[in-house]
């Protein structure tokens, strides 16, 4: 079952903040969260497992609510190398094949 | 030293061609993924195999055939392109952790062109 990403793109001034969601109709192990340059390969950012947690590095966050079976990636004081898409990947059982949503399109301008 | 790679990185053929993508992974991980990417950016999951297993096969004609002759390696052989089969393939490959971690390394890509 694909996840629903939201929104579909967004435009940010450097130093704005954006979210990123990604939802699931069926109960999920776990969230990958990856990005996108265009004519590159994903990049993996961050894994989220079950049981509500929330991870970081640098200016990029993530949470992972098991409940509502949703992930939410949080961009904050954008730059311009964040732009991309931004890929969740959602696994039901535990290092299976990654179901992709179709991505949100993030374009950081000057 | 490239973790995931794949070759050629270009393809581009005619319809009814035979063509094979080779991908290679140094990274010592027991399983590997095929993705394909078409021109609306949607990835999707072709095939995966463990220790030379192929452990899910998804819903993708079969004209499309996964080889691993080794754990490092995963090829995809396709008959008889078809112009919906131009897309961006993906390699990718895994290793489970503990805690259920694990991370997926994705290879540079090969453009497949049908003409």
């Amino acid at each position: 079952q694909q996840p629903v990403q939201s929104p579909q793109a967004v435009i940010l001034r450097e130093g704005e903040d954006a979210v990123i969601n990604c939802s699931s109709s069926k109960a999920l192990y776990s969230v990958h969260w990856y990005r996108q340059k265009h004519g590159e390969a994903p990049v993996f950012l961050m894994i989220l497992l079950k049981g509500g947690e929330q991870k970081g590095h640098d200016k990029i966050s993530a949470s992972f609510n098991e409940k509502k079976q949703q992930s939410s990636l949080y961009l904050t004081a954008s730059q311009l190398s964040y732009s991309g898409t931004y890929f969740c990947g959602t696994d039901n059982s535990g290092n299976t094949p990654l179901v992709f949503g179709k991505g949100t399109r993030l374009s950081v301008i000057a | 030293d490239t973790a995931v790679s794949q070759t050629p990185k270009y393809l581009v053929t005619q319809m009814g061609n035979d063509k094979s993508i080779k991908c290679e992974q140094n990274l010592g991980h027991d399983t590997m993924y095929w993705y394909k990417q078409d021109s609306k950016k949607f990835l999707k999951i072709m095939f995966s195999y463990n220790n030379k297993e192929l452990i899910i096969n998804e819903t993708v004609p079969n004209r499309f055939s996964p080889k691993s002759p080794d754990k490092a390696h995963l090829n995809l052989h396709i008959n008889s392109l078809e112009l919906g089969d131009s897309a961006v393939y993906f390699c990718a490959s895994s290793q489970e952790l503990a805690g259920g971690l694990y991370e997926q390394y994705f290879g540079p890509g090969t453009r497949l062109t049908v003409t």
